[in-house]
C-alpha cells in the first residue's frame, strides 16, 4: 500500500515564478489537507479539501495561493508569483473520512521543500 | 484560540535513559485529540502516540508514554530506554474538527 505521495520533493523557483506542488493521497482517501512548515516552526494548517470541494481554507493566504483536488488526479497547491517568504516545507496529509469529533487519522506525506531564490 | 506550547526547544538524553518532553495547550473545546509526532532529518512526519481527551488513561506505545493532565492542559511525552534512532524533532499537536495545531517542536539529541 502506497502512502501519501508528494512531488516534487524539492522545488527551486525564482521570485515571481509559479510553484505547483502535487499530492496523491492514500488510495481510497477522499480528504486532503495541506500544511506549511516555516523554518524553526511547527506545521500550520492551510486548507482542507474533499474531491472537487474546498471545505476549509481558513489557513490559506488570501492572495497568490490556491488549492484544488479534482475528481481525478492529485491535489495541487499552487503558489503564484512566489516570494522569498514562501520558502518552506509544504506537507500534505490525507484521511479516509471527515474529521469531526470522531477521529480519523491523517497520514502525512514526505513534504515538498520549496526554495525561492 | 487553540495554541500548543512546547517550552523546551532542545533536549538531550543519554542512550538507554529516560527523557520527558513537555507540552501544554490552550482550548475551550471539550472533545479533542492530542498527538506527538516525530520528524527525523528526512522531514517525514511520523505519528508516535495519540490520546483521546475523553480517556483518562494515559496512552502508551512500547517505550513511549504520555502524562495527560486534562485540567492542567498538559500533555508530556516520556521516552524510556532512549535509542539513537529516537533523535529527531518532536512536535506536540492538538486536533479539533479538521485542523491540527502544532507546537514549535523540541529537538531531541541522544548521546551514545
Amino acid at each position: 500500500n502506497a502512502g501519501v505521495m508528494q512531488n516534487p520533493r524539492h522545488l527551486v523557483r525564482r521570485r515571481g515564478q509559479e510553484a505547483r506542488l502535487r499530492c496523491s493521497p492514500v488510495k481510497g482517501h477522499s480528504h486532503v489537507y495541506w500544511y506549511r512548515q516555516l523554518p524553526e516552526e511547527g506545521l500550520k494548517f492551510m486548507v482542507y479539501l474533499q474531491k472537487e470541494n474546498i471545505i476549509d481554507e481558513s489557513g490559506m493566504p488570501k492572495e497568490r495561493f490556491s488549492a484544488e483536488f479534482p475528481k481525478e488526479g492529485p491535489s495541487i497547491l499552487r503558489i503564484q508569483q512566489v516570494v522569498r517568504g514562501d520558502s518552506a516545507a509544504y506537507f500534505c496529509a490525507s484521511s479516509p473520512l471527515s474529521q469531526g469529533i470522531s477521529y480519523n487519522e491523517q497520514f502525512f506525506g514526505p513534504g515538498t521543500r520549496l526554495t525561492v531564490l | 484560540a487553540q495554541t500548543v506550547t512546547q517550552s523546551q526547544p532542545e533536549m538531550s538524553v543519554q542512550e538507554a535513559e529516560t527523557v520527558t518532553l513537555s507540552c501544554t495547550y490552550d482550548t475551550s473545546e471539550s472533545d479533542y485529540y492530542l498527538f506527538w509526532y516525530k520528524q527525523p532529518p528526512s522531514r517525514q512526519m511520523i505519528l508516535v502516540i495519540r490520546q483521546e481527551a475523553y480517556k483518562q488513561q494515559n496512552a502508551t506505545e512500547n517505550r513511549f508514554s504520555v502524562n495527560f493532565q486534562k485540567a492542567a492542559k498538559s500533555f508530556s511525552l516520556k521516552i524510556s530506554d532512549s535509542q539513537l534512532g529516537d533523535a529527531a524533532m518532536y512536535f506536540c499537536a492538538y486536533l479539533t474538527g479538521n485542523q491540527f495545531y502544532f507546537g514549535t517542536g523540541t529537538s531531541l539529541t541522544v548521546i551514545p
